[in-house]
């Protein structure tokens, strides 16, 4: 079966610090992977999401980059945190076609 | 631009109860729509999806029913349970293979014992 690990669970970082979270699917080859920013009292909001390895879109534009070094994994990164980017970050996947889409547990990153 | 909007914002119940959540969506060419369950802190979990070919989906007590002529769907839950108790966020899935979901804001459900 598939399974979607991300890490770290919580993190807090001070403002101006780098940033990488990462994720990783087990199960299943060539997954659609996204990235997704949920602020408190507002939706769940696309930042990423890849179809294949080096291959990334970006949705919104901000201080935030990510990269898809190998098919399962995903990497969100930032050079330098800024107080606006605290959030619950949620890494997704799906397989091509109009499949079903699944969740890790997300992290919630604090920055102070 | 697909937006996606869930009324009541919140909503609580006695135990027991059957209730339904209302999702609707301004843009009906749709792949699927699907509903999720998320626990305070937690990730989500999926619940049901439909096609847009389909008109319904059951899963236990849970039933969701797509419209997309009216750009609507809900899901039914039968029998409240106080486990039932999160957020149920719906989702309508847009262009194709890249599998962009758009989230509507969420209902907080609370189901009282």
């Amino acid at each position: 079966s598939q399974t979607i690990h991300q890490w770290p669970a919580t993190l807090v970082q001070p403002v101006g610090s780098p940033l990488s979270l990462e994720c990783t699917v087990e199960g299943t080859s060539n997954p659609n992977l996204y990235w997704y920013r949920q602020a408190a009292g507002r939706g769940l909001q696309l930042l990423f999401y890849s179809v294949g390895i080096g291959q990334i879109s970006s949705e919104v534009p901000q201080n935030l980059s990510a990269s898809r070094p190998q098919d399962r994994q995903f990497i969100l990164s930032s050079k330098k945190l800024l107080l606006s980017d605290s959030g619950f970050y949620l890494c997704a996947w799906s397989g091509t076609g109009n499949t079903e889409a699944f969740f890790g547990q997300g992290t919630r990153l604090t920055v102070v | 631009k697909q937006e996606v909007t869930q009324i009541p914002a919140a909503l609580s119940v006695p135990e027991g109860e059957n209730l339904v959540l209302n999702c609707s969506f301004t843009d009906s060419a749709i792949y699927n729509l699907q509903w999720f369950r998320q626990d305070p802190g937690k990730g989500l979990t999926s619940l049901l999806l439909i096609q847009s070919s389909q008109r319904e989906q059951t899963s236990g007590r849970l039933n969701a029913s797509l419209d997309k002529s009216s750009g609507r769907s809900t899901l039914y839950i039968a029998a409240s349970q106080p486990g039932d108790s999160a957020t149920y966020l719906c989702a309508s899935r847009i262009g194709g293979n890249t599998g962009k979901l758009i989230f509507g804001q969420g209902t907080t459900l609370q189901v009282k014992p």
